[in-house]
């Protein structure tokens, strides 16, 4: 296991509500992505932080936001959800940049009803 | 812009028999990484190829990145049930930004 650990493992929603979902990171990272796959695509990246400030964000609209921690464990927030939302959303810690190994936790599993 | 296209989409093969994933960019990348993810599981990163026409194994995986750094290909000898999931292969779009092939899927069959 990769040390990484998000929470909730589910969730279920309706749209208009916001979400609020949770990252660990390996102990010793300090940057954080964040990732939604949706059923049988590969991971979008959202965004990513590094020592709590956001360092890089992919093409998500601003009511996907985030935070970090000075633990650089994070935070995802979604507002005003939507039924696309629905997907498996996934953080990775690492040391560093791209460059460096990306580790996976679990995902949570967000339903948009 | 750049695109990178991963095939096949879906490989079925019979335990025993090799497996190549592909992805192809219009591009030069930078660096790749490759990725596998069982079903039902979260990614789990396999390896980083860096320099052109480097080849990495690691036992029955074979990694290879272009001469011209626009190709890599995952070779998988006498799958096992073992390997199923889905490969991705990543590269750095910017400094920022990981993104992410769209998978080929294998199945092995016993």
């Amino acid at each position: 296991e990769t040390g990484v650990t998000q929470s909730p493992t589910h969730l279920i929603k309706t749209r208009g509500q916001q979400v609020t979902l949770r990252c660990s990171s390996q102990s010793g990272h300090n940057t954080v992505s964040w990732y939604q796959q949706a059923l049988g695509q590969g991971p979008q990246f959202i965004f990513q932080y590094y020592r709590e400030e956001e360092n890089g964000r992919g093409n998500f609209p601003p009511r996907f936001s985030g935070l970090q921690f000075p633990n650089y464990s994070s935070e995802l927030n979604v507002n005003a959800l939507e039924l696309d939302d629905s997907a498996l959303y996934l953080c990775a810690s690492s040391l560093g940049g791209f460059k460096d190994t990306q580790y996976f936790g679990p995902g949570t599993r967000l339903t948009v009803l | 812009g750049q695109q990178v296209m991963q095939i096949p989409q879906y490989q079925h093969v019979q335990e025993g028999e090799d497996f190549t994933t592909y992805c192809n960019s219009s591009t030069t990348l930078s660096n790749i990484q490759w990725y596998k993810q069982r079903p039902g599981g979260h990614p789990v990163f396999l390896i980083q190829l860096v320099k052109s026409g480097e080849v990495k194994k690691q036992k029955r995986l074979t990694f290879q990145f272009g001469e011209a750094k626009k190709n890599s290909s995952l070779h998988i000898t006498a799958t096992q049930t073992t390997d199923v999931g889905t490969y991705f292969c990543a590269w750095g779009a910017s400094a920022r930004q990981l993104t992410f092939g769209s998978g080929t899927q294998l199945t092995v069959l016993p």
